[in-house]
């Protein structure tokens, strides 16, 4: 079936960098932006930005410009995102979500809590 | 940037209630407005695209309006398993994207 499977939850240190990974099956890759969203605990949904895999092209959030990069490697169907320069308030669980077109974020991954502390 | 206030922060209602959740866009954005379902501990789930259209396989007592700067979200007779947060979402034309603050929903 369709699904997006993320890594697992990582620690890291103030001011590392963290990189999460979200691989698709169940549909063509290369056919759907990628994007990437984060929850605080108790919090919000934040958008960061997406990827699209075919084209490479990103558009990122203003808030993440400068600390976010958006990659992807097609011949296995993966998704990352990378935020360097963490801080304790970087604190949250991340999603990976496909958007369908203009259509909303039909399927999302399950989530990887990324922890900053020292 | 459009900022999008979504209200009541949180809302208690009884089983069979019709509950109703407004997003309101500080400008115009014609129908680019979406709504998720988040329940405890899971990833969201798309409920309504483009203000008023059902996502496939979502139960018909979901539904959405509105559109320039107002918007609205109605549960129409309200179940156990509706109990979740919703948000509302913004996209442009780029497309970049706004979440609102959410709204909690529980059974009174």
């Amino acid at each position: 079936q369709v699904q997006l499977v993320q890594s697992g939850a990582d620690v890291k240190k103030p001011g590392a960098s963290v990189k999460v990974s979200c691989k698709a099956s169940g549909y063509t890759f290369t056919s759907y932006d990628i994007n990437w969203v984060r929850q605080a605990t108790g919090q919000g949904l934040e958008w960061m930005g997406w990827m699209n895999p075919n084209r490479g092209n990103t558009v990122y959030a203003q808030k993440f410009q400068g600390r976010v990069n958006m990659t992807s490697n097609t011949s296995i169907r993966t998704a990352y995102m990378e935020l360097s320069s963490l801080r304790s308030e970087d604190t949250a669980v991340y999603y990976c979500a496909r958007a369908d077109g203009f259509f909303g974020f039909d399927i999302w991954g399950h989530g990887t809590m990324v922890t900053v502390s020292s | 940037d459009i900022q999008m206030t979504q209200s009541p922060s949180s809302l208690s209602a009884s089983v069979g209630d019709r509950v109703s959740i407004t997003c309101q866009a500080s400008q115009d954005i014609s129908n680019y407005l979406n709504w998720y379902q988040q329940k405890a501990g899971k990833a969201p789930k798309l409920l309504i695209y483009d203000a008023s259209d059902l996502e496939t396989g979502v139960p018909s007592r979901f539904s959405g309006n509105g559109s320039g700067t107002d918007f609205t979200f109605t549960i129409s007779s309200l179940q156990p398993e509706d109990i979740a947060t919703y948000y509302c979402q913004h996209y442009d034309n780029l497309p970049r994207y706004t979440f609102g603050q959410g709204t909690k929903l529980e059974i009174k």
